[in-house]
């Protein structure tokens, strides 16, 4: 059973246009959600994340938003840029279980020039 | 400031060897987790260790998989007698104490290849 899921595979935007990309979870035990961006070959690095006792939390280009009642979480990004280009996956812990990461599939990002 | 570090990047072993993949976490940090990544899935946690403790390796499969982090030298993730499913890449993970809210740090991960 898939506790976090990314619907969507793959998203193609133009660079200086908004990306979103979303996260579905069904575990009502999360308490904190995370996004990681890993580029082929390498590992997932940390981007940002937000504690279930907040709605939004922005850094920089990234912003992300949690909506707990649709247990909904979505990631912005603007404006795009070609070095976004990556997978990028979304996590979940629960406050019982705080050094165990739950993942999605991951969406592929692609910013066009 | 090194990060973690795994090695080898890549490992090819015929079915029914053994495959032996390292993790030297972040200096400083003290608390290592291994995650495995099968094709098109996301990563999905397999065991959680501290110095010498196995803390928690309810992701471990039943057999042939085991984990250790002694007291001096690099985490160790050992598969027993491998098998095609095990293809995968596996990634360690570390962070000075056990709460993934302070980022654990990913390595850069081991593909293991089995034929």
């Amino acid at each position: 059973d898939q506790q976090v899921k990314q619907n969507s595979p793959s998203l193609s935007v133009q660079e200086g246009r908004i990306s979103i990309l979303n996260c579905d979870y069904t575990n009502s035990m999360f308490d904190y959600f995370l996004w990681y961006k890993k580029y082929p070959a390498e590992g997932p690095t940390f981007l940002i994340s937000i504690s279930s006792i907040k709605d939004k939390n922005e850094d920089g280009r990234f912003t992300v938003f949690l909506n707990k009642s649709a247990k909904h979480l979505s990631l912005h990004i603007v404006p795009s840029q070609p070095g976004d280009s990556a997978v990028y996956f979304c996590a979940a812990h629960s406050q019982g279980s705080n050094y165990k990461l739950t993942f999605g599939k991951g969406t592929l990002l692609t910013v066009n020039p | 400031n090194a990060g973690v570090m795994q090695n080898p990047r890549h490992l090819v072993r015929r079915r029914g060897q053994e495959a032996r993949l390292r993790c030297s976490p972040m200096k400083g940090h003290s608390h290592v987790y291994w995650y495995r990544q099968l094709p098109e899935e996301g990563l999905k946690f397999m065991v959680y260790l501290q110095k010498e403790n196995i803390i928690d390796e309810s992701g471990m499969p039943k057999e042939r998989f085991s984990a250790e982090f002694p007291k001096e030298g690099p985490s160790i993730l050992r598969i027993q007698q491998v098998v095609r499913g095990d293809s995968a890449a596996y990634f360690c993970a570390s962070s000075p104490d056990g709460n993934a809210n302070t980022e654990a740090f990913f390595g850069q991960g081991t593909r293991l290849t089995v034929v």
